[in-house]
């Protein structure tokens, strides 16, 4: 299977910029998504990177490095709205075809 | 548009119990899955299909069947449940496969006891 990090837990402050880190085995990576989560909610479409580089969506962006087995989602101007689980979730291409596998999330808290 | 829903939303069982659980989608995808979430495991597919009248075992199939007689509905159900099946469940669609993106339903907080 596909191993996948992320830090569990994060805090940072209102107006801030925190950095979410996701690391996994590049052996058969084909793509990796973000996915927010708030609290009893459902997952929800953040981003999507398959060629190295950062892709930016007004506060959010998201980077990969292939052959680093890194990305990471970049938050800006932190609000408290942002207190969610964010997920990692990547693509490998097995002999049964691409399998999408997601990391067990970080969650980040804004304070004030 | 209603997009991916999901009923019920709360259930609670006795071990041995049987259920099922519906998913629904109007936005003509033609993926649809099944997931569950425990505390410290992340998502894990149970079973997914890739177009009306196919189904296929995910990650951790044991103890559920599913069926997709049409193609905006997922049923999933549980024959037997048992107390290791207490969790959240996710239903989830997308146009085509794993490249793109999925929209989940709001989840059914199952517990068994």
């Amino acid at each position: 299977g596909q191993n996948i990090d992320q830090p569990t837990e994060m805090t940072a402050t209102e107006g801030a910029i925190v950095q979410i880190n996701c690391t996994y085995q590049t052996s058969g990576f084909n793509g990796l998504f973000w996915y927010q989560q708030h609290a009893g909610e459902a997952p929800t479409f953040l981003s999507y990177n398959v060629l190295d580089g950062l892709e930016e969506k007004g506060r959010f962006s998201s980077f990969l490095s292939r052959s680093k087995g890194y990305s990471y989602l970049l938050l800006k101007e932190l609000q408290m709205k942002d207190s969610a689980s964010y997920l990692c979730a990547v693509i490998w291409v097995t002999g049964g075809g691409n399998k999408l596998t997601f990391g067990t999330g970080t969650q980040l808290k804004v304070e004030l | 548009n209603a997009g991916v829903t999901q009923t019920p939303k709360f259930r609670v069982l006795k071990t041995g119990q049987s259920m099922t659980l519906l998913c629904a989608q109007d936005m003509n995808h033609e993926y649809m899955y099944w997931y569950r979430q425990d505390p410290g495991m992340g998502l894990r597919l149970i079973h997914y299909s890739v177009g009306e009248g196919t189904t296929a075992k995910g990650e951790v199939p044991d103890g559920y069947n599913v069926s997709r007689l049409k193609k905006q509905n997922f049923l999933l159900g549980l024959e037997s449940a048992a107390p290791s099946q207490t969790s959240v469940y996710f239903c989830a669609s997308s146009y085509r496969g794993t490249g793109n993106e999925q929209f989940f339903g709001p989840g059914t907080r199952l517990t068994v006891l």
